[in-house]
This record gives C-alpha cells, structure tokens and sequence, in this order.
C-alpha cells in the first residue's frame, strides 16, 4: 500500500530533551515536507526536500533540523524542545519533480512540550 | 494581510444542497492551486488542483479559479453528511515554486 508513515503518532516531552520523528514513504517521491498544524493559524511548513541531500527552509523553521540521506525518510529533529512547539505535526510527499504539487499527507504526530 | 485567505466558517448547509467555499489569495503571480479536505482527527487529502483560469470538474466536485481576482473557490454539489470537514486552499506562490502555502481553513457541516 503506498502510503506516508510518521513515528510516533503521540508524543509527551518536557522542555530541552531532544526528540526525532520519523517520516518515510514507499512511492518513490523525491518531493517531502514537514509541517505543523496550530489552531488558526493552518498549516505551515516547516523544512522541505526536493531530494537527497537537498533540504531548504520553510516558513517556519526555528527550533527545528532535517536530514535527507535516503530518498524514502526524512526525520524531523527538534535539538531543544520548547512549549511553543506543541502542536501536531504532518510529513508530506509529493510524487512531481520540482515542487509540492498534488501532496500526500502522513498521519500526523501529536507532541506535547511540557 | 494573509498570503491565503478563507472563512473559517462554520459553514453549515442542508444534504443534498450545493456547498460553496471560497479562497482568496494576495500573490497575483501564483499558477498551482488545490483544495484539501481534513476530517476531524485525520490528515489532509487531495481532493482538486486546479491550474488554469475556468472551472474544472470532478465528480460532485468544481473548483473555479480567477486570476484576475486572485480568487479561487470550490463547489460541492448534493453535499452529503459525508462531506462534513475542514476545507483548505492551498497555493503554490510565485516566488516560492517549492512552497505550499495554506489558508487556515473553512468547517463545512451538511445536516440531514
């Protein structure tokens, strides 16, 4: 089944202990992205990857790492977590060249910052 | 002002009745644009892109777009209690090909 897989699906942390979801896809994409989702504010990318070894930020990228060494994972770091970055987070892939276009969407992480 | 704008809603319509969403956007050379539809709890799925000026069709589904008034929308005909969830438009901006750039999002509710 082609699909966009996110580990863990909930997270309770406390400030400063670094932490590191997982995010893989077997589609083949070259295409990922990171975002979080807040209450009002939408969804807002926070790093993204055209392939890899090539990784670029997004809008909102502070308190935040990626590394893209295989094309099928890109794990988002969070070197210090902070309250702030209590929010539920999504990894994407995209199967078009160049660009997020026609994206499919993981299951989503849950994390708490105490 | 916001780079993606939508009503947040509630917007609550009968089954069966024709649900209209709209979105507007502030980068007037913007050309990739898609709606998302989020059920509560889950993550966002595709459900139209739409590239050029006009209307587009897909099933009960048209999304219209209008690049001269930087407005794009999504019509949901026969809405059904099934169709219930959070809308986003979603952009891709002209000085930023690689991005995409939501609106926070309209809640549709179709009562029976």
């Amino acid at each position: 089944e082609a699909q966009v897989t996110q580990n863990p699906r909930y997270l309770i942390t406390v400030t400063g202990k670094k932490l590191t979801v997982t995010c893989s896809q077997n589609m083949n994409h070259e295409y990922m992205s990171w975002y979080r989702q807040d209450p009002g504010l939408g969804l807002r990318q926070i790093y993204y990857s055209m392939n890899v070894e090539v990784t670029d930020k997004g809008d909102v990228p502070e308190g935040y790492k990626v590394s893209r060494k295989e094309k099928r994972n890109f794990p988002l770091i969070l070197e210090s977590p902070s309250p702030n970055q209590t929010s539920l987070y999504f990894c994407a892939s995209s199967p078009r060249t160049g660009g997020p276009n026609e994206q499919f969407f993981g299951p989503g992480t849950r994390l708490t910052v105490l | 002002q916001k780079e993606v704008e939508q009503n947040s809603g509630p917007l609550s319509v009968p089954e069966g009745a024709i649900a209209s969403l709209n979105c507007t956007y502030s980068d007037r050379g913007s050309q990739s644009f898609f709606w998302y539809r989020q059920y509560s709890g889950k993550s966002p799925e595709l459900i139209m892109s739409i590239y050029s000026n006009g209307d587009k069709e897909d099933g009960r589904f048209t999304a219209q777009l209008n690049k001269a008034s930087q407005y794009v929308s999504l019509l949901i005909r026969d809405s059904q209690p099934s169709d219930s969830a959070t809308y986003l438009c979603a952009v891709i901006r002209s000085g930023s090909a690689r991005q995409l750039t939501f609106g926070s999002g309209t809640q549709l509710t179709v009562l029976p």
